[in-house]
């Protein structure tokens, strides 16, 4: 079974902290991806990484940075925490099988509250 | 722009009944659609997927039917379960932009009652 892991289940920071989430996967999967999740907006792509050192942008990457170091291991960065981050975190992964899109895998959530 | 809409926030069903969940995109390069369940305090997971090629996959009690004229999917549960109440997302990818990402929309809330 694949299995991913978030490092914390629930945090509480203030504005203007420097905030790091961790995701690691045990699977191998070259994919990595972070969303957040907000009522009424499901899950919207923050950033996402097809390869070790190697990062995209999704969806709403503003005020977040990414650092993907090792290939099980993707990690989401708020430089400056703001009250608007106060949200789900989720952590998700795939693999490519002969080119075709595969699922993807999540993790627990990190529950943010920036205060 | 939101490219894949779930306009259902929520749903109430009986148990023993069919849940209908339904799910429109505005894409037509979409080529893969799924569908996630997420109970309250843990992620997403994976329930069921259909390819643009075919028009219904089942898996016991769910089935997926996709109608790509209407650009429109549907997921059916029957009988309903207590234990399928969840949020239930759907999502899609588009296979030729070889990235992986998938586009979700807002999710719906089903509650099943006993």
């Amino acid at each position: 079974d694949v299995k991913v892991t978030q490092s914390s289940r629930y945090l509480v920071k203030r504005t203007g902290e420097k905030v790091f989430l961790e995701c690691v996967q045990d699977m191998d999967h070259e994919n990595m991806f972070w969303y957040r999740q907000d009522p009424g907006l499901g899950l919207r792509l923050i950033y996402f990484s097809y390869d070790v050192k190697m990062k995209e942008k999704g969806d709403i990457p503003e005020g977040y940075s990414v650092s993907r170091e090792k290939k099980e291991r993707f990690s989401l960065i708020l430089e400056s925490a703001s009250t608007n981050q106060t949200s789900m975190y989720l952590c998700a992964s795939s693999t490519w099988d002969r080119g075709l899109v595969e699922t993807q895998y999540f993790g627990p959530g990190t529950r943010l509250l920036v205060l | 722009d939101q490219q894949v809409k779930q306009n259902s926030p929520s749903l109430s069903v009986q148990e023993g009944r069919i849940s209908i969940l339904n799910c429109d995109y505005t894409n037509s390069m979409f080529d893969y659609f799924l569908w996630y369940k997420k109970y309250p305090a843990e992620g997403p997971t994976f329930l069921i997927s259909i390819s643009s090629i075919k028009d219904k996959n089942e898996d016991g009690r769910f089935t997926v039917f996709l109608n790509k004229s209407a650009k429109h999917l549907s997921l059916h549960i029957v009988p309903s379960q207590p234990g399928d109440s969840a949020v239930y997302f759907c999502a899609a990818s588009q296979f030729s932009s070889n990235t992986g990402k998938l586009i979700f929309g807002q999710g719906t809330t089903l509650q099943v009652k006993p």
